[in-house]
């Protein structure tokens, strides 16, 4: 595609529930990261994928939170047990090559009631 | 451990005035700085990086390792320029994962 795409844009889930967060990077491109982005904050780092190969998710903020890149393109972040804490926008990136910049995807606002 | 430092939260500046967005940071290593810019509901898009020593929209950073800054500059603000500012280090010993700041929030009024 011509951009990085996330969906849904907009995810409301009741505590407890299990949510799962897709990004579709640039055609091509290695590297994808995923952030989480607080209210008023800037992003956070969670973790980076070269390929299909999960290379750090030293950001990941518990074991309730997982990421998968199987085939080395599509990548989906799931969280586990929502709690309200994990309200946050999560954001997609992906270059090709980790020396560029990226290019960010639109994210997905997670709201946790 | 590295860190990366907006100290302004908001700035506003009138139409055709100076701007001057400050960034410091704290990296042991040898860094490289960018400048993320996001519009209103647009997505977070790359402004400039400090190795590309190179002007867009106006705007121009110079990364001063002795001050351990990277400020954004702009000699003449217009409104189009109203948007969020990250600044953010790329550790050159990672996979490439960046350290952000916290934003600036720019406002031009005319």
């Amino acid at each position: 595609g011509a951009g990085v795409s996330q969906s849904p844009r907009y995810k409301v889930a009741k505590r407890g529930q299990d949510v799962a967060l897709r990004c579709d990077p640039i055609s091509g491109h290695v590297s994808l990261f995923w952030y989480q982005q607080a209210l008023g904050q800037g992003p956070e780092f969670l973790t980076y994928f070269q390929n299909e190969a999960q290379l750090d998710k030293s950001g990941l903020p518990s074991d309730r939170f997982f990421a998968e890149r199987p085939e080395g393109s599509v990548s989906t972040l799931k969280i586990q047990r929502t709690q309200q804490e994990d309200s946050a926008v999560y954001l997609c990136a992906s270059s090709p090559d980790r020396n560029y910049g990226y290019t960010f995807g639109s994210g997905t606002r997670l709201t946790v009631v | 451990a590295q860190r990366v430092t907006q100290p302004e939260k908001l700035l506003s500046v009138f139409k055709g005035a100076p701007v001057e967005l400050k960034c410091n940071y704290s990296y042991s290593g040898s860094p490289e700085l960018f400048w993320y810019v996001q519009y209103s509901r647009q997505r977070l898009q790359l402004l400039l990086r400090h190795i590309s020593r190179e002007s867009i929209k106006g705007f121009t950073a110079d990364l001063n390792k002795g001050e351990t800054s990277f400020h954004l500059k702009k000699p003449f603000a217009q409104e189009e320029d109203s948007a969020m500012y990250y600044c953010a280090l790329r550790r050159t010993d990672s996979w490439g994962k960046f350290q952000f700041g916290a934003g600036t929030q720019v406002v031009v009024t005319p």
